[in-house]
Parts: C-alpha cells; sequence; structure tokens
C-alpha cells in the first residue's frame, strides 16, 4: 500500500530536548517536504529535499535540522532552539518540480 | 513578500447551500494552482489543481474552480454543501518565480450544519 507514514503519532518534548520526527515514503518520489501547521497561519514550509543527499531552508528552518541519506526517508529534528515548536507538523512528498505534493497524516507536537 | 491570502477563516452554512471560498495571490509569472481539503482526522488530500488551459477545473466531490489571472484569484466553489463538507480548506500556489515551493494559504473551516 503506497504511502506517505510519519511517526509518532503524538509527541511530547521537555524543555531542552531535541526530537526527531520520522517520514517515510515509498512512492519512489525525489522530492520531500516538511512543513508546520498553525491554527489560522495555514502550512508553513520548514525544509524541502528536492535529491537524496541534498535539502534547502523552507521560510522557518531555524531551530530545526534534516537529512536525507535516503530517498524514501526525510526525519526532521525539533532542536531546543525552537523556542515555540508546539504545532502539527505535516510531510510531503512529490515526484519533483511543480507536481502535486501528497501528504501524511502528520505528527503532534506539544511541550511538556 | 510573495503570499496567499484566503478571506475568510471560518465559514458556517446549512446543508444546500452554497459554498465560494476566495484566494487571492501575489506572485507574477507562471503559477500552478491548487486547492486542499483536511477532514476531520484525516489526511491532507488534493481538491483540484490548475496547471494549464480552461481555467474553469472541475475535482472531487462536485468541486470547482476558477482560475481569473487578472484578479490573481483561484476561488473555490460548490453549488449545493453536504454535511460531510465539513473541513477545512487550503488554497496552495506553486509559482517559478519563487523557486516552485509550494505557498499555502491560511486555510478557511468550513463548517456544514445538517
Amino acid at each position: 500500500d503506497g504511502g506517505i507514514t510519519q511517526s509518532p503519532k503524538y509527541l511530547f518534548r521537555k524543555e531542552g530536548q531535541n526530537v526527531t520526527l520520522s517520514c517515510e515514503q515509498n512512492l519512489n518520489h525525489d522530492a520531500m517536504y516538511w512543513y508546520r501547521q498553525d491554527p489560522g497561519q495555514g502550512l508553513r514550509l520548514i525544509y524541502y529535499s528536492q535529491i537524496v543527499n541534498d535539502f534547502q531552508k523552507g521560510d522557518i528552518a531555524e531551530g530545526y535540522s534534516v537529512s536525507r541519506e535516503k530517498k524514501e526517508s526525510f526525519p526532521l529534528t525539533v532542536t531546543s532552539a525552537q523556542k515555540n515548536p508546539t504545532a502539527f507538523y505535516l510531510c510531503a512528498s512529490s515526484p519533483g518540480g511543480a507536481n502535486i505534493q501528497y501528504f501524511g497524516a502528520g505528527t503532534r507536537l506539544s511541550v511538556l | 513578500a510573495q503570499s496567499v491570502s484566503q478571506h475568510n477563516h471560518h465559514v458556517i452554512l446549512s446543508e444546500a447551500a452554497s459554498l465560494e471560498l476566495g484566494c487571492n495571490y501575489s506572485y507574477g509569472g507562471t503559477v500552478n494552482l491548487f486547492w486542499y481539503v483536511q477532514y476531520p482526522g484525516q489526511h491532507l488530500q488534493l481538491l483540484l489543481k490548475y496547471f494549464s488551459g480552461d481555467p474553469l477545473v472541475k475535482g472531487i466531490k462536485g468541486f470547482e474552480a476558477e482560475f481569473i489571472k487578472s484578479k490573481f484569484s483561484f476561488n473555490l466553489r460548490k453549488p449545493s454543501v453536504q454535511w460531510s463538507d465539513t473541513a477545512e480548506y487550503f488554497c496552495a500556489v506553486n509559482a517559478k518565480a519563487a523557486g516552485n515551493k509550494l505557498t499555502f494559504g491560511g486555510g478557511t473551516r468550513v463548517l456544514v450544519k445538517p
């Protein structure tokens, strides 16, 4: 069954802690994306990757880091430098270019 | 700055009423336009898209949208809504001028009362 899998569904972070959100896709898509969703603000792009071993900052990259060591995986780390991490995080993938993006079910991150 | 604006944050209407959600963008040049929908507890999914050709595009579940280039708009419409259309709707724009990144509007929460 093809798709994008995000885990965990819910995540709690303590002060000063780094946490990593997982995103895996089996659609053989080249491009992958991370968005943050806050009420009334839509989705804002954190990082994106057009190809393995390469990624670019989006509009709100500060306090986040990513890696793209495999085509199917694009994990996002929320570092302690991100002072307001509570949000819904969505991962997406696309064949690349201006194509349609397909989304995972999301991870809801809260701060303890 | 380049942006996408959705005019209504919340819309409440009764079943069988008509729905129109506004979307304006500020990009110049070539754009691809999308409407995504997020039903309660479900994935964000594509409702419809415009890449080129006929500016009136039809999507799933009876939705349609019209691209008016002169107005930088891509409004979403449905003639008669159902309770199951309760969801959050997002307009998104992919512009070559912005490096082909997808920029989303703030979303509109639609509540359809039975």
